[in-house]
């Protein structure tokens, strides 16, 4: 059964600073990696997405790199804004009907 | 192009009472799911469709039902509700065919069962 860990389970970081959310999955036979954006009370929104045979992705301030064969995976955020405020959630797209299994997120507080 | 909407936004159950949440693409998807949400955790798995006319369970599927009542639409019925099913629910779509397909979500309904 895949499994996947999200550390820390929150974190709180001064404006401007780069910082890195950590994801881990047990199960290496993945389509792809995805990281999402969950507002309070809202839907998610796919940041990006990490292809099995791919090493990372990059979109405007956020970087995701993927290693496959360790299970791993980290979301690089440069220069965070208070905007960025909101739980991120890693999720590994696996077996036959390709379902999504989540981690438990990363919230993130970017303080003014 | 509305995407993946939900109705009710919010609900309120006794225990014990029934209701169905609905789920509607418009993005021509295959395959549409349903997850559960619990406070701290990440989304779980209750059934999906991977294409019209097929429904089947997921991590978290006991006390759910599903209807896939055409590819646009997908419910998830709950018969006799319980405090244990106080949660979000969030319905997805995707057209999963290559390994760079995603899910794309619902607001969600949030639902509380007294």
């Amino acid at each position: 059964k895949q499994e996947v860990t999200q550390i820390p389970a929150a974190l709180s970081v001064p404006e401007g600073e780069n910082l890195v959310l950590n994801c881990s999955f047990t199960d290496s036979a993945i389509y792809n990696l995805q990281w999402f954006r969950q507002d309070p009370g809202k839907g998610l929104t796919s940041l990006l997405l990490i292809q099995s045979s791919q090493r990372e992705q990059t979109s405007g301030r956020l970087n995701a790199s993927l290693d496959k064969s360790s299970g791993r995976s980290t979301l690089y955020i440069a220069a965070s804004q208070p905007g960025d405020s909101a739980t991120y959630l890693c999720a590994v797209t696996s077996g036959s009907a390709r379902q999504l299994t989540f981690g438990s997120g990363t919230q993130l507080t970017v303080l003014p | 192009n509305a995407g993946v909407t939900q109705t009710p936004k919010f609900q309120v159950l006794k225990t014990g009472q029934s209701m169905t949440l609905q789920c509607a693409q418009d993005m021509n998807h295959n395959s549409m799911y349903w997850y559960r949400q619990d406070p701290g955790m990440g989304l779980r798995l209750i059934y999906y469709s991977a294409s019209e006319g097929t429904t089947d369970k997921g991590e978290v599927p006991n006390g759910y039902n599903v209807s896939r009542l055409n590819k646009r639409e997908f419910s998830l019925r709950l018969e006799s509700a319980a405090p244990s099913q106080t949660s979000v629910y969030f319905c997805a779509s995707s057209y999963p065919v290559t390994s760079t397909d995603t899910q794309y979500f619902g607001p969600g309904t949030r639902l509380t069962v007294l």
